[in-house]
């Protein structure tokens, strides 16, 4: 199973909205609403900011959303703040019944 | 509060074997399916594995790169979850967390474990 597309890096200026796209196959992505994204700050654990394409956990900023189109999910965050300056992974269920992750994305905040 | 607490990483010499331990907190843990990732340094997230409670059968599936060689289990009576890893290789040399699943995504997780494979 192949990992999930991911560009390497986006970058934004506080207050200013990103988005982070992340492709796969009508396998995986495009086949199930089991698309979730993680941040990791460094030298910490991942932790859960969208669950099912565009759900939010309890405690996670509305600044975070989801969504998915064919086999290309999306993540944005809007009003960008320092904080959010971190990795950002995807994941979704395959059709092999596994897991796959996207490569990760390095968000800078300028 | 939820706490994954993992344990029982280390230096391995490639074709040993070692095995982690999850001690979950927080939560109703014999109801939980659960979950490896694992991080290789500097690199990505990768899915290795994971159980399902054992009112759902307690089945368990594996990353391609890990089948036959590594092995889930849990102990609900202790509330933790176990990963057998054998006949380890370089390319295991990574940091190990264990989460809980829910529907499709990975609800918490714990702070890690590192494991080095080298001789």
């Amino acid at each position: 199973q192949s990992a999930l597309t991911q560009p390497a890096s986006v970058s934004g200026s506080p207050g200013q909205s990103i988005t982070i796209s992340c492709t796969g196959t009508s396998s995986d992505v495009g086949g199930y609403n089991y698309v979730s994204w993680y941040q990791q700050h460094p030298g910490k654990a991942p932790k859960l900011i969208i669950s099912d394409v565009s759900n939010r956990p309890s405690g996670v900023s509305n600044r975070f959303s989801g969504s998915k189109s064919g086999n290309t999910a999306s993540l944005t965050i809007s009003g960008l703040q320092a904080e959010d300056e971190a990795d950002y992974y995807c994941s979704s269920y395959t059709s092999s019944i596994t897991w796959v992750f996207g490569g990760g994305t390095k968000l800078t905040v300028l | 509060e939820v706490q994954l607490v993992e344990s029982g990483g280390g230096l391995v010499k490639p074709g040993g074997s070692l095995r982690l331990s999850c001690a979950a907190s927080g939560f109703t843990f014999s109801n939980a399916w659960m979950t490896w990732v694992r991080q290789a340094p500097g690199k990505g997230l990768e899915w290795v594995g994971r159980i399902k409670s054992k009112t759902d059968g307690g089945t368990t599936d594996y990353a391609a790169p890990v089948k036959g060689r590594f092995t889930i289990s849990r102990d609900d009576s202790k509330n933790t979850l176990y990963l057998q890893m054998n006949s380890l290789k370089t390319e295991d040399t990574a940091v190990y967390y264990c989460t809980t699943q829910r529907s499709g995504s990975f609800e918490y997780w714990g702070q890690g474990t590192l494991v080095t494979v080298s001789s």
